[in-house]
């Protein structure tokens, strides 16, 4: 499968805790997206990178949240000190610099207990 | 800052029926691109518009960009089961260095009666 991947699917963590998410894109691309979408909501977008370069993160992203992208490959999405209000599918997306058309992955699913 | 709104929130039809969904932003937009997710899936891309009064057709869909660039349309004529889903419509902020990142709408919910 050359999609974009992530892993894992789901995620079911305690008050407090730190979770980690990957994501593999598809290889030739080097825009990298992270979004968040909560039940009957679009994806909201939360940070993003051209290769290894962070050059966009959202206001309404706290400092609880850290991306980064090592190697202009694939992607980790942290969030420390989890709180119920982060329950949601964190997707990514990638795609190619000559085109708009985003590829999304199967999305991590959070719940936060 | 920028607000993408999408109506109506829900639909159900029954099959054969047509279903339109609309979408309408607060700022013009450089493009508008259409995503469908199905239910417990990833938002899909379905088309890009691009032009102010583009329109596009695939097969039983047709998608129109408005002549100010503000607000979009998707219509689906004779629908089918496999047309379920929900149904955005995302922009990317005009000009400036927004790097292509995505303002989406709140989705319209398709059902559709056997």
């Amino acid at each position: 499968d050359t999609g974009v991947s992530q892993d894992p699917r789901h995620k079911i963590t305690k008050r407090g805790q730190n979770v980690t998410f990957r994501c593999d894109p598809i290889s030739e691309h080097n825009r990298l997206y992270w979004y968040r979408q909560t039940l009957g909501q679009g994806p909201e977008f939360l940070t993003y990178f051209q290769n290894e370069a962070q050059l966009e993160k959202s206001r309404l992203l706290s400092d609880r949240f850290s991306a980064e992208r090592p190697k202009g490959s694939f992607s980790t999405l942290e969030i420390q000190r989890t709180e119920q209000g982060d329950s949601a599918m964190y997707l990514c997306a990638s795609r190619n610099q000559a085109y708009n058309e985003q590829f999304f992955g199967p999305g991590t699913r959070l719940t936060v207990l | 800052g920028q607000q993408v709104m999408q109506i109506p929130q829900y639909q159900h039809v029954q099959e054969g029926e047509d279903f339109t969904t609309y979408c309408n932003s607060s700022t013009t937009l450089s493009n508008i691109q259409w995503y469908k997710q199905r239910p417990g899936g990833h938002p899909v891309f379905l088309i890009q518009l691009v032009k102010s009064g583009e329109v596009k057709k695939q097969k039983r869909l047709t998608f129109q960009f408005g002549e100010a660039k503000k607000n979009s349309s998707l219509h689906i004529t004779a629908t089918q089961t496999t047309d379920v889903g929900t149904y955005f419509c995302a922009g990317p902020l005009a000009g400036g260095t927004s790097y292509g990142k995505l303002t989406f709408g709140q989705g319209t919910i398709l059902t559709v009666h056997p």
